[in-house]
């Protein structure tokens, strides 16, 4: 079993829509929970950080984490053909930045 | 902008050909990384330099040869690669160590690197 799931997708949605993303992971250890965005080509942009239960906001974007069912969520509101990226969930402890698989998104007009 | 900045942003070389990677960051972070990331797979980390002293060498091959000058810098020395080494190579930094409490991590737009 992977330390970090994530489905990869791909995952298409009309410009608009409400976007779920998900990781679940296996070791309770982790504590820190980062979510990125990476367009083609390009590195990867941090997008949010968290680091206890419960929700936090940003503009469109909201990261959930679960650490009793260890499942962590990045929802995007008002999805925009711009936010047509992979995202990948990431998580720390120790000194490990440890990934997941990326979901691809594409919005389309 | 992402404030860490990688060059080139392109590289092609030979099998016996010997280049290097070159990073930089200027808001004072202490912890430096390189990832080596492949198409559609995520990063995977190869080496982490924390207070300009290398950390964590994630069982990388000797053809891959991190330097850290000084504390803004961060250089991957390559020699003898395979074209398997073929990938885009991220730089990172981060104020402090990855599991410090709020650190982040901020990732450079990387280098592509082609082995022929």
């Amino acid at each position: 079993q992977k330390e970090v799931e994530q489905d990869p997708g791909p995952l298409s949605v009309p410009e608009g829509a409400i976007v779920s993303l998900n990781c679940t992971y296996s070791n309770s250890a982790f504590q820190y929970f980062m979510w990125y965005r990476q367009y083609s080509r390009k590195g990867p942009e941090l997008l949010m950080y968290t680091y206890s239960s419960g929700n936090k906001e940003d503009g469109r974007f909201t990261a959930q984490v679960d650490k009793s069912s260890k499942y962590i969520s990045l929802f995007i509101r008002d999805s925009q053909p711009s936010d047509s990226a992979t995202y990948l969930c990431a998580m720390t402890f120790t000194d490990k930045l440890i990934f997941g698989t990326g979901t691809r998104l594409q919005v389309f007009p | 902008d992402t404030e860490v900045t990688q060059t080139p942003k392109h590289l092609v070389m030979g099998m016996t050909n010997k280049k290097s990677l070159k990073c930089e960051q200027h808001m004072g972070h202490r912890a430096m990384y390189w990832y080596k990331q492949k198409a559609k797979k995520p990063p995977e980390l190869m080496f982490v330099y924390s207070y300009e002293k290398l950390s964590i060498n994630e069982s990388v091959p000797s053809r891959f040869s991190p330097e850290c000058p000084n504390s803004s810098l961060l250089n991957l020395h390559l020699h003898a690669l395979q074209p398997e080494d073929s990938a885009l190579y991220l730089c990172a930094s981060s104020q402090d160590r990855p599991g410090s409490a709020g650190n982040t991590i901020y990732f450079g737009e990387g280098s592509w690197l082609t082995v022929v």
